[in-house]
């Protein structure tokens, strides 16, 4: 119950196409639900985050999609760049973030030129 | 925002040998906490240290393999004792900040011959 599972394992992207990586939680306790971006040999970083009062949230070329009773969330990324190939990783936390993060197994982004 | 200097950065290491890993923060925060990611992998949560407590440890990891000191507001340290080869990995610091937001240092790579 406690665990996140994330699809694809791995994403190849033209540049200029979408990207878009899924995630599925069981916990409904779960409350806040982060996005980190990692590069190799650097910590991960927070990239956008969504609570379960709203279905979607933009940041820029970054879109969260949720769906609270599918227990699903998506990453959206328009407009991908070769800069954008990293390794994405879903999280979940309760107590509206102010506790540990559950973190999805990942997904390795390359975006083509 | 929290900036957090990790060391070491790397390590090579002898098994039966212990290595102590420092985290600074440069704010003051209450929670942090200790992941683990082999290469390629995702983040494996060890402990959450919270100053002036003893360190709450996840299923799989234990006290004696991995103590935690976290003597005040803005530094934490975690042994890996008793090394093995199944040790080698990265392992990470965290701490919330603005409330919510998890930041990451850069992470100590550990090989341990």
């Amino acid at each position: 119950q406690q665990q996140v599972k994330q699809s694809p394992q791995s994403l190849i992207v033209q540049k200029g196409g979408i990207s878009i990586i899924n995630c599925a939680y069981e916990n409904t306790a779960f409350d806040y639900f982060p996005w980190y971006q990692q590069f190799p040999g650097k910590g991960p970083a927070l990239l956008i985050a969504i609570r379960p009062d709203v279905s979607e949230k933009k940041e820029g070329r970054f879109t969260i999609s949720f769906n609270k009773s599918a227990k699903q969330f998506s990453l959206h990324i328009m407009d991908s760049q070769p800069g954008d190939s990293a390794t994405y990783f879903c999280a979940a936390s309760m107590w509206g973030g102010y506790n540990k993060l559950i973190f999805g197994a990942g997904t390795r982004l390359a975006v083509h030129p | 925002s929290a900036v957090i200097s990790q060391k070491p950065s790397r390590d090579i290491c002898q098994r039966g040998t212990s290595l102590t890993i420092q985290c600074q923060v440069d704010s003051q925060v209450t929670m942090m906490f200790w992941y683990r990611q082999q290469p390629g992998q995702s983040l494996t949560l060890i402990a959450t240290a919270n100053q002036g407590s003893e360190a709450t440890y996840e299923s799989g990891f234990v006290i004696d393999k991995f103590p935690i000191s976290r003597p005040n507001l803005t530094f934490s340290t975690l042994t890996v004792s008793n090394m093995s080869p199944e040790d080698s990995s990265i392992y990470l610091c965290s701490v919330l900040a603005q409330r919510t937001e998890a930041f990451f240092g850069q992470g100590t790579r550990l090989t341990v011959v």
